[in-house]
């Protein structure tokens, strides 16, 4: 089984507050990603990171911001939480190696008030 | 660029019933095929995968076949139960260069078994 993990698993905040979305693997997956699902399922690829102080936007754009120092953490960072932030954010890494898939956690629901 | 198609939904079947989700796929080179599954209220979790054509991809009564001639990759399973109900989702990974790395996801099936 992958092991990769997020917190909170829900988070309910007000507008303007600055949020922090964790997401931490203990594979040494180079690989990291973030994608925001919409409430129709669909996903969408935000941020990305191909290793240590490599960060990339995915093609949805997102007013977040991604920050990989270390190997195995990957955190999602919103300045001031809007309405329309409100979403399920999921995180994913994988292995360089081509043919291989992508490891999910099990997602941040965040609602913005 | 790459792109998924798969079947819209939602699916309602009942116990037992044959289930088919269909995808096919546009993509340069030859990418790797997977199915993801989503239970309620969790992340994605890897339902299948194969890496080339004519790979038949297999787990908890699932398979989908890596049509190269077709660009399909269909998930079948020949009787369901109400603990399949979820959503499924279809990706490739690509072959080469960026797209190599990144999961092209299709827009999700929302399959409800019934009693």
């Amino acid at each position: 089984e992958a092991d990769i993990y997020q917190t909170p698993r829900y988070l309910v905040i007000g507008t303007g507050k600055k949020i922090t979305l964790e997401c931490s693997q203990t594979m040494g997956h180079d690989k990291m990603y973030w994608y925001q699902q919409d409430p129709g399922m669909e996903l969408h690829l935000i941020h990305y990171s191909y290793g240590v102080n490599s960060t990339e936007k995915g093609d949805l754009s997102s007013e977040s911001t991604v920050s990989r120092i270390r190997t195995e953490h990957f955190p999602l960072t919103l300045e001031s939480a809007r309405p329309s932030h409100t979403s399920q954010y999921l995180c994913a890494s994988s292995v360089a190696a081509e043919n291989q898939p992508q490891h999910f956690g099990d997602g941040t629901r965040l609602s913005i008030l | 660029g790459d792109s998924v198609t798969q079947m819209e939904g939602p699916v309602t079947l009942s116990e037992e019933a044959f289930l088919t989700i269909n995808c096919t796929y546009t993509a340069t080179g030859y990418p790797s095929l997977f199915w993801y599954v989503q239970y309620p209220g969790e992340g994605l979790q890897l339902l299948l995968k194969a890496t080339k054509a004519d790979d038949k991809g297999s787990n908890k009564g699932f398979e989908a076949t890596y049509r190269k001639e077709t660009t399909s990759f269909h998930l079948e399973k020949g009787s369901v139960q109400v603990s399949d109900s979820a959503v499924y989702f279809c990706a490739l990974r690509g072959s080469s260069g960026a797209g190599s790395y990144q999961l092209t996801f299709g827009k999700g099936t929302k399959l409800s078994v019934i009693p």
